[in-house]
């Protein structure tokens, strides 16, 4: 079974500054999609980055990116120019593209709770 | 575009009592997942619909807890008898199609308080 472990249970940075929230995870798969999601406190999750495992390149979304190491099985995401609405919990997730199209699941991390202090 | 609704937001029952969630996702979506998401926990899939069929249900707790979606729409999850354990947000999510193509929209959620 695949495994989702976020070691920072509690993070704060000062606005404006960059702040990075470490994932790993364990699968004996090759073939599989990584994903951070974002639950503000009013508890609608979205999400924010995604990232194919057969990808080198690195995913970004404007101030969103993440570090991807395969063999290291790690899955960071870097927040750059933090600012007041990116304070909520994150997840970091997994999906494994199994062999029967439309069964795969998310297996979710625990969870950072990031604030960001003005 | 509306987005998923759910419905009541909060709910307090004691044990051994049943509650009922309703799930509307976003219009045209055929993929229906209810989570459990217990307090400083990720959410965990309980069950996942195709259409009006059930594609994954392997975490449901099938004594107590049923789903279903009968027009291939809306969805509603039961919890009958509930435990203390059950206490949880249950969060609902839609997405146009299964699989990791195709993003997942997440409603507010529902909170259960089982006392």
């Amino acid at each position: 079974a695949q495994t989702v472990t976020q070691s920072q249970p509690e993070m704060s940075v000062q606005e404006a500054e960059t702040v990075t929230l470490s994932c790993t995870y364990d699968t004996s798969e090759n073939n599989y999609y990584l994903f951070w999601y974002k639950q503000p406190p009013s508890r609608q999750m979205i999400l924010v980055i995604r990232q194919e495992a057969y990808k080198q390149q690195n995913a970004t979304e404007n101030r969103f990116s993440v570090n991807f190491q395969k063999a290291a099985k790690s899955f960071s995401l870097k927040i750059s120019d933090s600012q007041l609405g990116d304070t909520a919990m994150y997840f970091c997730a997994f999906m494994e593209r199994g062999t029967n199209f439309g069964n795969e699941k998310l297996t979710f991390g625990t969870g950072t709770r990031l604030t960001i202090i003005p | 575009e509306a987005g998923v609704a759910q419905s009541p937001r909060y709910k307090i029952i004691e044990k051994r009592q049943s509650v009922a969630f309703w799930c509307n996702p976003i219009s045209g979506h055929a993929t229906l997942y209810w989570y459990q998401q217990i307090l400083g926990q990720g959410p965990k899939l309980l069950i996942q619909f195709q259409n009006n069929g059930v594609v994954d249900d392997s975490q449901l707790p099938k004594d107590r807890f049923s789903a279903e979606r009968l027009k291939g729409v809306d969805s509603t999850l039961k919890i009958q008898p509930a435990k203390l354990e059950d206490s949880a947000v249950y969060l609902c999510a839609s997405s146009l199609r299964a699989g990791s193509s195709y993003e997942q929209y997440f409603g507010p959620g529902t909170r259960l308080t089982v006392t």
